[in-house]
């Protein structure tokens, strides 16, 4: 099956501080790419749709100068969480479509656990 | 708007008990069903998608089955390494490519 990585897994930062989140389809081409972030014990809510070469289309409620997305090539997505405090601390999770294999499935990243102190 | 629920919440079987989870949608017009497995800490794991009523699909002790208004995942004489939160999602034919997930069930199977 297709793989889709992210950078950091873990990272632990200051209040205040930018930190950014790298996701890549490692074996295919993701014109599409999803930021989720997950509460524990809560299923996943969808940040973002982020697709090549245009701008993000935030969810409602997300803030879109809060949470940086660039979807700079058909390999690589990032989202930068900038100014960040504590109540952003939650685990961040990206997906991909591979819309090659004549399916609509999407591929999900292992995660990005973000604490912020 | 698409709405999906899962249940039961939560799950607790003895190894081989076999059971099913359900998740029920209201949509659209259904483009795919998705089920995944999620474990502690980690991404969801793509397990089945199903597009049309009546369709099922199998892999190992998981089949997943469709109707109109809802999925089955059937887990046949499990095992405790099957342990973990199975999340059900849809996508509609137009929703800007977005996927509604629903809260999952989280199985537990004790030895």
């Amino acid at each position: 099956g297709a793989v889709v990585s992210q950078h950091p897994s873990r990272v632990i930062c200051k209040s205040g501080t930018s930190v950014k989140i790298e996701c890549r389809s490692l074996d295919f081409q993701a014109t599409t790419m999803f930021w989720y972030r997950q509460f524990p014990k809560q299923s996943l809510m969808l940040m973002a749709t982020s697709n090549e070469g245009s701008k993000a289309t935030y969810e409602q409620g997300v803030e879109k100068d809060k949470f940086l997305i660039n979807h700079a090539s058909l390999t690589l997505s990032t989202l930068t969480v900038t100014s960040a405090h504590p109540e952003d601390s939650s685990f961040y999770i990206c997906s991909a479509r591979e819309p090659s294999l004549g399916e609509d499935t999407q591929y999900f990243g292992p995660g990005t656990r973000l604490t912020v102190l | 708007e698409d709405q999906v629920t899962q249940s039961p919440e939560a799950l607790r079987l003895q190894e081989g008990e076999s059971s099913s989870l359900n998740c029920s949608y209201t949509v659209s017009g259904l483009r795919g069903l998705f089920w995944y497995r999620q474990d502690p800490g980690k991404g969801p794991e793509f397990l089945f998608t199903l597009y049309s009523a009546g369709e099922e699909k199998e892999k190992e002790r998981l089949k997943a089955t469709l109707t109109k208004k809802e999925s089955f995942l059937h887990i046949t004489a499990p095992k405790p390494e099957d342990s973990a939160t199975y999340l059900c999602a849809v996508r509609a034919n137009t929703n800007a490519g977005k996927s509604t997930f629903g809260d999952g069930t989280t199985l537990t199977v004790k030895p």
